[in-house]
């Protein structure tokens, strides 16, 4: 476990509203990432963050912005929610073994996401 | 940028048969490759990697892969699967730097007792 809590779980919400999702971690760890995950399509990346006020862009960046001010928290922010934007959303860290980095991400439990 | 397949969606099994579950992935740089598993209404979670080495990897519950350079294909197999195995099974890649995962459309695999 990697002390990895996404809020909300769950949310619906209407077509033009803000909506943001929070990522928070308990071990300091340095990057995270923000993923939808869609049938067919597996998962793709949104943004990731590599460090405090430091973000990318990733396979499916519009329409959506993040922030991350401080190591334990990674917000995902949809400015105008559209009905393509329902989906699960995931966000992952990546951790480092023994001072190295061995490449693995672990997964928060998902915040589905419903856009009416 | 990377890419992975996995042309099979669904996989359906019969409990102790044996499994294999297709991964390529297209990539102009050497890559680092994982397969994750995602059980009903949760996150996903690391089941093996290749980083280097032996280009067969072992998972601690009897799954397997294999790294194949030449055909870029990163298959999963089991030689005998169980009721429990049933899950999604994502195949993913990493450019050596980690710093993006790309990740196929994933497998289905549903065991049938």
């Amino acid at each position: 476990d990697a002390g990895i809590t996404q809020s909300p779980r769950h949310k619906v919400t209407e077509t033009g509203t803000p909506v943001t999702l929070r990522c928070h971690q308990t071990e300091n760890h340095r990057y995270m990432y923000w993923y939808r995950q869609d049938p067919g399509h597996g998962l793709r990346l949104i943004h990731y963050s590599y460090g405090v006020k430091d973000t990318d862009k990733g396979e499916v960046s519009d329409g959506y912005s993040v922030s991350r001010s401080k190591t334990e928290d990674f917000l995902l922010t949809l400015e105008s929610a559209t009905s393509s934007q329902t989906s699960v959303y995931f966000c992952a860290i990546r951790v480092l073994a023994g001072g190295l980095n061995t490449g693995e991400l672990f997964f928060g439990e998902g915040s589905r996401l419903t856009v009416l | 940028a990377q890419s992975v397949t996995q042309l099979d969606s669904q996989v359906p099994v019969f409990e102790e048969a044996p499994v294999e579950l297709r991964c390529n992935y297209s990539s102009s740089v050497s890559v680092y490759l994982f397969w994750y598993v995602q059980y009903p209404n949760q996150g996903l979670q690391l089941l093996l990697k290749y980083l280097s080495g032996s280009t067969l990897v072992e998972s601690i519950n009897g799954f397997e892969a294999e790294f194949n350079k030449s055909q870029t294909s990163f298959h999963l197999r089991k030689p005998s699967v169980h009721i429990s195995d049933t899950a999604e099974y994502f195949c993913a890649v990493s450019e050596r730097n980690f710093n993006k995962f790309y990740f196929g459309s994933g497998t289905k695999l549903n065991v049938k007792p």
